[in-house]
């Protein structure tokens, strides 16, 4: 079974640009979690999202924002790039409950010059 | 708010030295733990999990004990390799709301041979 999917695995992008972020969990899994990791951190929690409703966000700007497909599958959209917004941005999927883990994707690398 | 703090890094063992990554952590009630390993480049990986106290979570030779009374989820394995030079963090599974995870800072475990 695939497990959970990012695209594209990296991207450089000017600030002041748009980008969106694509993720596809694990095939039964109805959660999808986003979160950032800056260079040399533990990573951050941005949003999560099940059965397309938003169910939690973190200490983030407006300029984030989500959403969940039927499919399950989601987006991590970021207007208004700035350099601070350079990092490792990962997905996890799990089940409705996250006492059992989570299973993240490999990340989407961004780069904002 | 819930917090986890990590041993500083780097360390760096010989190979097959006995290791031990500190991890201690601040909850309401009784979160679930986990220890995730990031390789170079790569996502994070469950490496072990336990979901209440005095559970022990193993995998691959690593050990960690959930214990409630000095509210601690150590990381032990009794002999290392070259190949389980990764990058640690100790998570917690908040147990109200989106049940994010919240992570330490992390720990760079270097093994030289």
């Amino acid at each position: 079974d695939a497990g959970v999917t990012q695209s594209p695995t990296h991207l450089i992008k000017t600030r002041g640009q748009q980008v969106t972020l694509r993720c596809s969990p694990i095939s039964g899994h109805k959660s999808v979690s986003w979160y950032q990791q800056v260079l040399g951190q533990g990573p951050q929690f941005i949003f999560q999202y099940y059965e397309k409703e938003e169910r939690g966000r973190g200490n983030f700007p407006d300029r984030f924002s989500a959403r969940q497909f039927p499919n399950y599958s989601s987006e991590l959209n970021v207007n208004a790039l700035l350099l601070g917004d350079s990092a490792l941005y990962l997905c996890a999927s799990s089940l409705w409950t996250g006492e059992y883990g989570y299973t993240f994707g490999s990340g989407t690398r961004l780069t904002v010059v | 708010g819930n917090s986890v703090t990590q041993m500083e890094g780097p360390v760096t063992l010989s190979e097959e030295a006995f290791l031990t990554i500190n991890c201690t952590y601040t909850a309401t009630g009784y979160p679930s733990l986990f220890w995730y390993v990031q390789y170079p480049g790569e996502g994070l990986q469950l490496l072990l999990k336990a979901t209440k106290a005095d559970d022990k979570g193993s995998n691959k030779g690593f050990e960690a004990t959930y214990r409630k009374e000095t509210t601690s989820f150590h990381l032990e394995k009794g002999s290392v390799q070259v190949s389980d030079s990764a990058v640690y963090f100790c998570a917690l599974s908040e147990i109200q709301g989106a049940q994010k995870l919240v992570f330490g800072q992390g720990t760079r475990l270097t093994i030289n041979p």
